[in-house]
């Protein structure tokens, strides 16, 4: 079984859309990191969080302990925010970070 | 604004050949990583290191990988025979929670 999966793996939305992706981890963590993948490659970390929900402009992240899982939510979605979006975390007791496989995320005028 | 640079953007290489990716990571950060992704796929774990030592690392990290601090500021990853299947992006990335992900290597073994 894999220790973390998103859904959906793909998304197209219309600009001006609200998006969430999931993520869901079978495994003790000490903390989940929200990044974003440009279409040329780079890596961007958006959030870290333990606990609770966080928010950052238009984006927003929420994460349930309990339930072992996070979202990531997108406002007003824009043809910008078009990338892949990953979520991973750092497992407790290591200092190894375990990715999930991305969801590609297209954003249409 | 503090960044994690790589160099080389992009190595070329024959196979067997030995190559050393270098990073410089933020200079007050104690932990750094290196990272991959094979085109299509997954980014993958391969290495932490703190305190001038591994302090953990995936399956993928074996005898032919290495990683050292050469100085105060550099960060390498060094390949020793390189194999077709090496051929991805490398990323590395610095930090003690949130991490800040260098732009990658790009590296071609033919």
């Amino acid at each position: 079984k894999n220790e973390v999966e998103q859904s959906p793996q793909n998304l197209t939305a219309q600009e001006g859309e609200f998006i969430t992706i999931n993520c869901s981890y079978s495994v003790g963590i000490s903390a989940l990191h929200w990044l974003q993948q440009h279409p040329g490659g780079g890596i961007v970390s958006l959030f870290m969080l333990s606990s609770g929900k966080k928010k950052h402009g238009r984006l927003i992240a929420t994460i349930n302990i309990q339930e072992k899982h996070s979202s990531l939510h997108i406002t007003a979605s824009h043809p910008r925010d078009s990338a892949v979006y990953i979520c991973a975390f750092l497992k407790t007791s290591y200092d190894k970070v375990i990715f999930g496989p991305g969801t590609s995320l297209s954003v249409i005028p | 604004e503090p960044e994690v640079t790589q160099t080389p953007s992009h190595q070329v290489t024959q196979m067997g050949q030995e190559v050393i990716l270098r990073c410089v990571p933020i200079s007050n950060h104690l932990y750094f990583y290196w990272y991959r992704q094979i085109l299509g796929q997954k980014v993958e774990f391969l290495v932490s290191f703190y305190n001038n030592e591994i302090s953990e690392k995936s399956e993928i990290f074996d005898d032919q990988f290495s990683v050292e601090r050469p100085d105060g500021s550099n960060f390498t990853l060094k390949i020793r025979s390189t194999k077709l299947e090496d051929s991805a992006m490398y990323f590395c990335a610095s930090g003690g929670g949130e991490q800040f992900f260098g732009p990658g290597t790009r590296l071609t073994v033919l």
